[in-house]
Parts: structure tokens; C-alpha cells; sequence
């Protein structure tokens, strides 16, 4: 079975500061997908990342980044500089390629507090 | 509109009363998921469809609980006999792709409360 551990409920920083958001994953399959994805005060998902499970790149965009460890089953998020409009609820979520089982596996959540 | 498309956004009944909440789907997407949110929690998956294929159920909590989705597009999720415990936001996404790697495209919710 698939799970998605966000061990971190709630975060709090002052804007400008770095701040890294943890996820961890458990699957059988060798091919799966991670993602991130950013729910604001209004309430609509919205995708940010999807990696593969082949792909173990880094990735950057703008103020965001990704560190995805197959060795530690990790996909942990980590915002540079941060800024009050970063303030929401991130999840992480999973997904196996297998056909008939590809429904999206969702952790608790983290919510982010940027204190201006 | 593009995105997609839920009704009721708000829906307030009582206790053993059933509810219909509406999905429609962005225009092509052949997978479509209802997820429910319970307040402070993470995203429960309920079901999931994907084009012509058998959906699948694995995630509703009780037999209370059904969807359909109508010549692969609007979908229902019925709630038979409302619970308390029910009350959630309930969230419908859809996508283009199958296999797992598809970017899912999520509604507003419907918030569901039941007195």
C-alpha cells in the first residue's frame, strides 16, 4: 500500500527566511510519481511539481525547489525567501503507474505561516 | 468556464437526509476524482474514473456512499442517509492523463454539513 508522511502539521517563519517543508513516501512499485501541490486560504488545489520515479534531478523554480531521495523515500519542498503570499497548506501525494491503481495518495498536510 | 465545476459549493441538511454534489469536469478529461476533506485533515481518495473502465471504489467509506459519472463527463457523488460525520468539504479534480502521471485539475469543493 501506498503512504505519504508529512511530519511537519504546521510551520511558522518571518518572510525572507528559508524554509523546507519534509515529505516521505512508501510504495511497492518501482515506478510512481510524486507531487506537490498548494491549497491558499480560498481553497482550490493547485499543482506545483510532479517527478517521476526515474528522475532523481533537483529541480528549481523561482523561489522553490525540490530534493527528491529515492535512498530516504524523500520529496521535501523548500521555498527561499519566503513571502507572505507562500502562506498556505502544502501537500505532498503519490502516485503508482500501475494500470487500476492510480489514484493520488495524499499526506496530512502542511500548513505554512509567513509572519511579515 | 475552463476550470473545473462544482455544485453546491455550500449545502447545509439534516441528519439522514441524502445529498447529491455535481462535478463537471474540464472539457476532454478523461479522469475524474472526488477526494473528501475533513476539516484540518488531509485528502481522503473516494473514487476515481477513468474513461470507460471499471471506477475505482476502493476509497468510499460505507455503502452510503455512490457516484456515477454520465457519458464521461458530469459526475455525482451521492450521500444516502447523511451522517454527522460526513460533514466535509468534498473536492472533485480531473485530469488528461491516465497511469498515475497526470497534473489534477481540482473544483472549489462542496462543503457539505450535516446538522
Amino acid at each position: 500500500a501506498q503512504k505519504v508522511t508529512q511530519a511537519q502539521t504546521e510551520i511558522s517563519v518571518v518572510e525572507k527566511e528559508d524554509v523546507t517543508l519534509d515529505c516521505v513516501y512508501e510504495t511497492r512499485d518501482t515506478t510512481y510519481y510524486l507531487f506537490w501541490y498548494k491549497q491558499p486560504p480560498s481553497g482550490e488545489l493547485v499543482f506545483l511539481i510532479r517527478r517521476n520515479s526515474f528522475d532523481e534531478q533537483n529541480e528549481i523554480s523561482g523561489r522553490y525547489s525540490w530534493n527528491f531521495q529515492k535512498s530516504t523515500s524523500s520529496f521535501n519542498f523548500t521555498i527561499t525567501a519566503s513571502q507572505v503570499v507562500d502562506s498556505a497548506v502544502y501537500f505532498c501525494a503519490l502516485s503508482e503507474a500501475r494500470r487500476g491503481n492510480e489514484k493520488l495518495t495524499f499526506g496530512t498536510g502542511t500548513r505554512l505561516t509567513i509572519i511579515p | 468556464g475552463a476550470g473545473v465545476s462544482q455544485s453546491p459549493s455550500n449545502k447545509v441538511t439534516e441528519k439522514g437526509k441524502d445529498v447529491e454534489l455535481r462535478c463537471d469536469p474540464i472539457s476532454g478529461h478523461t479522469a475524474l476524482y472526488w477526494y473528501r476533506q475533513s476539516l484540518g485533515q488531509g485528502l481522503e481518495f473516494l473514487i476515481y474514473f477513468q474513461g470507460n473502465s471499471a471506477p475505482d471504489k476502493s476509497g468510499l467509506p460505507s455503502d452510503r456512499f455512490s457516484a456515477e459519472r454520465t457519458g464521461g463527463s458530469v459526475s455525482t457523488l451521492t450521500i444516502q442517509r447523511t451522517q454527522q460525520e460526513d460533514s466535509a468539504v468534498y473536492l472533485c479534480a480531473s485530469s488528461t492523463s491516465s497511469g498515475g502521471a497526470g497534473e489534477l485539475f481540482f473544483g472549489e469543493g462542496s462543503r457539505l454539513t450535516v446538522l
